[in-house]
């Protein structure tokens, strides 16, 4: 099936670092949304962007939905182990309610 | 948002068998949707799960291996058939609505 070009594939970074990592798409979304998954759990919802140059911060994620409506960056600030996980973009393109997931960003964070 | 229980929330089976999994949401909601994360992947659109009709299908998946039901606005189950250990997989049911997209926490499957 089709997904999202996510960039790093995965970080080892010290606590206290910034992360940053993006999702790119040859299409069009009209919505894209970062999600954090732990191991044996479902995605987790961290930052939902509904409009294009949209900036939206939640604690110390901040997410950004990009100008062309192609892709997207999520921030994380003063990482803390606690970070540690995947985190997965997905983008809705208009006409439809189904999201396409990118490829995730594997996250480590080193005490 | 919605609160989604799967169950089981794992199991390991025997291949040729077949494994429903069932979606349970505490609220109506109109989309619903199956998605398989296969060991160390990203998440892969199966099928909208659509009430009272039958569900449509990605591309790459298909009825005969995938039947999925959609009795009422609260309920979904999806069956993976004649296994093979290729579906050792995490099955997730997910809800869309205004905010975004939602999920439970998963059916673990293992096919030995």
């Amino acid at each position: 099936g089709q997904q999202l070009n996510q960039s790093p594939q995965s970080m080892f970074i010290q606590e206290g670092e910034d992360v940053s990592m993006n999702c790119t798409s040859s299409s069009i979304f009209n919505t894209w949304l970062w999600y954090k998954q732990e191991p044996g759990e479902g995605p987790v919802l961290l930052i939902a962007l509904y409009k294009a140059g949209e900036l939206t911060s939640n604690g110390r994620l901040t997410a950004q939905f990009g100008i062309t409506r192609k892709d997207s960056f999520l921030n994380i600030s003063a990482s803390i182990p606690s970070d540690v996980g995947i985190y997965f973009c997905a983008g809705q393109q208009r006409g439809t309610y189904k999201y396409i997931f990118g490829t995730g960003t594997r996250l480590k964070v080193l005490a | 948002s919605a609160v989604i229980s799967q169950k089981p929330s794992r199991d390991i089976c025997q291949r040729g068998t077949s494994l429903t999994i069932q979606c349970q949401v505490d609220s109506q909601v109109t989309m619903m949707f199956w998605y398989r994360q296969q060991p160390g992947q990203s998440l892969t659109l199966i099928a909208t799960a659509n009430q009272g009709s039958e569900a449509t299908y990605e591309s790459g998946f298909v009825i005969d291996k995938f039947p999925i039901s959609r009795p009422n606005l609260t309920f979904s189950t999806l069956t993976v058939s004649n296994m093979s250990p290729e579906d050792s997989s995490i099955y997730l049911c997910s809800v869309v609505d205004l905010g975004g997209a939602f999920f439970g926490q998963g059916t673990r499957l293992t096919v030995v």
